[in-house]
């Protein structure tokens, strides 16, 4: 079965505070890609990283960081010093090698209070 | 900038009417997906397309149809509308993909479906 999972539904952090959001994955593929969204309160789904299995190199964008751990099963995504715009629900996604589908895990839904 | 739009942001319809979703896109993509977004359940596929007139269920097709005569334009239809298919619907599309040009999708800003 391929799945994702994640497990926090809910987070809520001050301004300035470091969060991770986990996800936890599983397929029985040994290619396969692993994606971030973010939703804002608009709705439109918002890309953030793509990886693929064979890339296990943690990457950095700004205050964006992403973990991924295929002994872990886990690709988790990191916001440094969080702003109150990095409020919205984030999505995790794995797209197995053999089809253009993606399959999304049930979404963690951050709150920043300033 | 890939450009994906859905015909309504909010709609309200009756029980048992008939529904149509529309979705188009203006990058030439050949992919095009239908999902629905329930709190605590994430984005379900229902249906997508991989060129004109090819469709293929997702993960719950039961009570909807899609349609797709042009390129740019992928239908979603609820043949009678119940209150259980009240829901936000999200529309994607992108470019082929195989093992080594993973694209991701491009998604519209949504439709929230009321059926009361």
């Amino acid at each position: 079965a391929q799945k994702v999972t994640q497990a926090q539904t809910e987070i809520s952090v001050v301004e300035k505070e470091d969060v991770t959001l986990d996800c936890v994955y599983e397929t029985r593929d040994t290619t396969y890609y692993l994606f971030w969204y973010k939703q804002p309160p608009s709705g439109e789904l918002v890309f953030l990283i793509r990886r693929n299995s064979f890339d296990e190199q943690n990457e950095i964008s700004g205050r964006y960081s992403w973990n991924f751990q295929k002994s872990t099963s886990s690709f988790n995504f990191t916001i440094t010093a969080s702003q109150v715009v990095d409020s919205a629900v984030y999505f995790c996604a794995l797209r197995p090698s053999n089809t253009g589908k993606l399959i999304f895990g049930q979404g963690t839904t951050l709150q920043v209070k300033p | 900038d890939v450009k994906v739009t859905q015909s309504s942001r909010y709609l309200v319809k009756r029980t048992g009417e008939k529904v149509f979703l529309e979705c188009v896109q203006d990058m030439d993509h050949e992919n095009m997906f239908w999902y629905r977004q329930d709190p605590g359940l994430g984005l379900r596929l229902i249906y997508f397309s991989y060129d004109v007139k090819m469709k293929e269920k997702g993960d719950i097709p039961e009570g909807y149809s899609v349609s797709r005569e042009k390129k740019e334009r992928f239908s979603l239809i609820l043949e009678s509308a119940s209150t259980n298919q009240t829901s936000m619907y999200l529309c994607a599309s992108n470019p082929p993909n195989s093992e080594w040009s993973p694209y991701e999708q491009y998604f519209g800003p949504g439709t929230r479906l009321t059926v009361t």
